[in-house]
């Protein structure tokens, strides 16, 4: 079956500093990615779309410049938390939509837990 | 755009007792609907997905659904939970054009022997 792995699978950072976390498809190629946040007990926000080879989409209300991502190969992408403050501290997940396969269907990863002091 | 309701926030219920995970949506176009499972610390797990064609859904792990137009539902139900099962489940929906999902709140079961 498809495979997404993230990397880390939990960071403590201490304030101020970036963190990046990857997402990576194990046995497909991912033209498309997509990251999502999830606080305690809630549900998962979109933050972004991100392309292979072009800029990533953003959703309404997510900093483009605090939320890097890059998704510069079929099987990578990541995101970096810049300049990280502990309102950020939050479990970050990732999934990948086969290129090959149906465009509705998405891989989820198993997730980041980032913590930030 | 889209929103999806799931009424049921948490829901108790015993080993092998059916359950029904009540979700709602609105969208002003035709959309695809989903359930997903978390489990403590993981991510995301298919249960099932409605495209089109047959109203009732069937899924992994016992799982099934029923799609209502009309109602704009979309209930996730199995007939005897294990206790396995215990888990946050999530309902989504996606536009048929752009494929991004929209969750709703998660309803989270705990079952009980």
């Amino acid at each position: 079956g498809a495979v997404v792995s993230q990397h880390p699978s939990r960071v403590i950072c201490k304030s101020g500093t970036s963190v990046k976390i990857e997402c990576r498809s194990l046995d497909f190629q991912a033209t498309t990615m997509f990251w999502y946040r999830q606080f305690p007990k809630k549900s998962l926000m979109l933050m972004a779309t991100s392309n292979e080879g072009s800029k990533a989409t953003y959703e309404q209300g997510v900093e483009k410049d605090k939320f890097l991502i890059n998704h510069a190969s079929l099987t990578l992408s990541t995101l970096t938390v810049t300049s990280a403050h502990p309102e950020d501290s939050s479990f970050y997940i990732c999934s990948a939509r086969d290129t090959l396969g149906a465009p509705e269907t998405q891989y989820f990863g198993p997730g980041t837990r980032l913590l930030v002091l | 755009a889209q929103s999806v309701t799931q009424l049921d926030s948490q829901v108790p219920v015993f080993e092998e007792a059916p359950v029904e995970l009540r979700c709602n949506y609105s969208s002003s176009v035709s959309v695809y609907l989903f359930w997903y499972v978390q489990y403590p610390n993981q991510g995301l797990q298919l249960l099932l997905k409605y495209l089109s064609g047959s109203t009732l859904v069937k899924g992994i792990n016992g799982f099934e659904a029923e799609f209502n137009k009309s109602q704009t539902s979309f209930h996730l139900r199995k007939p005897s939970v294990h206790i396995s099962d215990t888990a946050e489940y999530f309902c989504a929906v996606s536009d048929q054009g752009d494929y991004k999902l929209s969750f709703g709140a998660g309803t989270t079961v705990t079952v009980r022997a």
